[in-house]
């Protein structure tokens, strides 16, 4: 079955530094996004891709953070000065065209990275 | 964007069914339910979605009552394994897909034997 994967699984990084986080979606989805989930708490939406721009970000996705699309296959999200607040597990997901054009947006989810910053 | 009332928790053992209801009073009219789950320190899984009536597939049921204001998560026979948070989602699935997903705090649910 294909599987949405992460990359690392997990990474610790010292505050103010820039961190890179790797997603490769499944290989006929056009639609990608990031999540996060601070420990404990909700998974929050931060931003939605599609043909090669960014369709809907939340206000959590401002200025130090960005995505990229480099090649045919990877999905990355950059942060670019790492903040305590921003320890939490991010999760990839992606999704296909809806058949039919209507209903059954199922995302799948990747198995997160776990980001620690001290 | 509809909001939703699902249990905190719901404790239950092995072998019997679990039916986790939630509260969507303000659903929109082209709004689809939605249910995910999700295991520690995982992604969340997508489990099932409907529109109305009854939809059933190899994993759970889902019942919605005609004013769709209301949804019913059920779950045969759980399993220690079927322990895990369940999130009911509310949204409009657009044409051309794309869109985020809201999630609650879920309802925990904790099988023992």
């Amino acid at each position: 079955e294909p599987e949405v994967t992460q990359t690392p699984s997990h990474q610790v990084t010292q505050m103010g530094q820039e961190v890179i986080l790797r997603c490769v979606p499944i290989s006929n989805h056009l639609y990608f996004y990031w999540y996060r989930q601070i420990l404990g708490q909700k998974v929050e939406f931060l931003v939605s891709f599609y043909n090669n721009e960014i369709s809907e970000k939340s206000e959590i996705f401002d200025d130090q953070f960005s995505v990229e699309r480099p090649d045919g296959s990877n999905f990355t999200l950059k942060i670019r000065s790492t903040k305590l607040e921003d320890s939490a597990m991010y999760f990839c997901a992606s999704s296909g065209p809806l058949a039919g054009g209507r209903g059954y947006n199922e995302q799948f989810f990747g198995p997160g990275t776990r980001l620690t910053v001290l | 964007l509809a909001k939703t009332t699902q249990p905190i928790s719901m404790d239950s053992y092995e072998g019997q069914e679990v039916n986790i209801t939630c509260s969507h009073n303000n659903i929109a009219t082209n709004d689809y339910i939605t249910w995910y789950q999700q295991f520690p320190s995982q992604g969340p899984r997508f489990i099932i979605q409907g529109y109305k009536t009854k939809v059933t597939n190899e994993v759970a049921s889902l019942f919605i009552p005609a004013d769709r204001k209301s949804s019913t998560l059920s779950l045969p026979r759980v399993s220690l394994s079927d322990t895990a948070v369940y999130y009911c989602l509310v949204g409009d699935i657009l044409t051309g897909g794309g869109n985020k997903l809201t999630f609650g705090t879920g309802t925990q649910l904790k099988v023992e034997l």
